[in-house]
């Protein structure tokens, strides 16, 4: 079965400029996550979502950072504006129904450097 | 909150060999899920191994064991017969029952010299 596709795969941008990522979960997955992964650190959860909506999004800076899902398949993640500390890796998941003891499965990223 | 802490940022260990990770994390939950994932340069991140917090018995997959310590709240990762696909950042996280969020450490470095 195909994976979690993201794209791009890299994005060089100014700051305060607005950048988009997009996600493709794998097909019935019910659950997608967004993390950041700032270079020499672990993910960091962003945002879950369950179908459509919205399950946890205690860690997403809502003053610059938005997500959606749109009919519970993709989902786009936008910055705007960028910072310079926004410069990271975002990875994209995602699992069956979300149950606790699930694998999510990763996609590849998108590494982002904002100058 | 839960925390995950990795104290090894790099490891190193000769093929064929066996190397251990640590991992240590603090809760005050019983019910948890414990997960070692590997993320290869410029590769996605996989599952190499989960733990269920309720189960005595150390999980195995393969070369892949775990120690699991729950009253010392230690959770390290042995790799057996090293091999050079096996060179990759792992992460040690951390999912509670009750929420949906996994909590990952900082990650350590491993390299298998040949």
């Amino acid at each position: 079965e195909a994976g979690v596709a993201q794209s791009p795969r890299y994005k060089i941008i100014e700051k305060r400029q607005s950048v988009a990522f997009w996600c493709n979960p794998i097909s019935g997955h019910a659950t997608l996550y967004w993390y950041q992964q700032i270079l020499g650190q672990g993910p960091k959860l962003l945002i879950q979502f369950q179908n459509n909506g919205v399950v946890d999004d205690s860690q997403l800076p809502k003053d610059r950072f938005s997500a959606e899902r749109l009919k519970g398949v993709d989902s786009t993640l936008k910055i705007q504006p960028a910072k310079l500390e926004d410069s990271a890796v975002y990875l994209c998941a995602s699992s069956s129904r979300g149950g606790v003891g699930e694998t999510q499965y990763f996609g590849p990223g998108t590494r982002l450097l904002v100058l | 909150a839960q925390t995950v802490t990795q104290s090894q940022p790099e490891m190193s260990v000769q093929e064929a060999e066996t190397v251990t990770l640590s991992c240590t994390y603090d809760t005050s939950e019983s019910d948890y899920y414990l997960f070692w994932y590997k993320q290869p340069p410029s590769r996605q991140m996989i599952l190499v191994i989960r733990q269920e917090a309720y189960k005595q018995q150390n999980a195995t997959e393969n070369r892949f064991s775990v120690n699991f310590q729950k009253a010392a709240k230690s959770f390290s990762l042995k790799i057996s017969d090293s091999q050079l696909g096996d060179a990759a950042m792992y992460f040690c996280a951390y999912r509670s029952g009750g929420a949906q969020k996994l909590v990952f450490g900082q990650g350590t470095r491993l390299t298998i010299n040949p």
